[in-house]
């Protein structure tokens, strides 16, 4: 069966600091892979994703993931946060039976 | 296009009662989906449908059944609600998976009593 860990559950940063949020899966074949994010009192956004070829992926808002087929991971970056992304950010997968499976989520609260 | 659209927002229940959420799409997606999202859980997939007719279980099906009979609608059925059931719910729909993005309703928040 598929899963989705997302291992840090609230995480809080200052401005301009760096960002990682870990994304691990479980799936013995082929995976597509995505981040989402839901601004408060918003639904979910797509910031990007993973279907195949590079590994490194570049999103909206300067956010990029790295796909580790060995690690089963996809972790998202972002160089620098800013306050506006203060946001719940979910980590999901999607394998061949069709579910698009999302990990339990991870809060950022960025301090001005 | 509106996009993806649910109604009600907001709903009050008694355990045991029964409604229906209703989920419509006017962008042809073939795909079609509800979620639950309850805090420090995500989003759990209840059903899906990869096409009319076509409907199937995700993670936490028990309690709500699906229909779909056309392409745009995707009602959501609480038989018999429980408090478990308060949560906030999510439809979700995508043309294909090439294109792999899934676009969310605004939700609906449901309080059973």
């Amino acid at each position: 069966a598929q899963s989705v860990s997302q291992h840090n559950h609230h995480v809080i940063l200052s401005e301009a600091a760096s960002l990682e949020l870990g994304c691990n899966y479980s799936y013995g074949g082929t995976v597509n892979l995505f981040w989402y994010v839901q601004y408060p009192g918003q639904h979910l956004q797509l910031l990007l994703k993973y279907f195949s070829g590079d590994p490194l992926v570049k999103g909206i808002k300067g956010f990029e993931a790295e796909f580790i087929k060995s690690k089963f991971s996809f972790n998202l970056r972002k160089p620098s946060v800013q306050w506006s992304d203060t946001a719940e950010y979910f980590c999901a997968v999607k394998g061949n039976t069709g579910k698009l499976i999302f990990g339990q989520g991870t809060t950022l609260q960025v301090k001005p | 296009n509106a996009g993806v659209t649910q109604t009600p927002k907001f709903q009050v229940l008694k355990t045991g009662q029964s409604m229906t959420l209703q989920c419509a799409q006017d962008m042809n997606h073939e795909y079609m989906s509800w979620y639950r999202q309850d805090p420090g859980m995500g989003l759990r997939l209840i059903h899906y449908s990869v096409g009319a007719g076509i409907t199937d279980q995700g993670e936490v099906p028990n309690g709500y059944n699906v229909s779909r009979s056309t392409t745009e609608d995707f009602p959501l059925r609480l038989l018999s609600a429980a408090p478990s059931q308060t949560s906030v719910y999510f439809c979700a729909s995508l043309r294909n998976w090439n294109t792999g993005e899934l676009f969310f309703g605004e939700g609906s928040r449901l309080t059973v009593l």
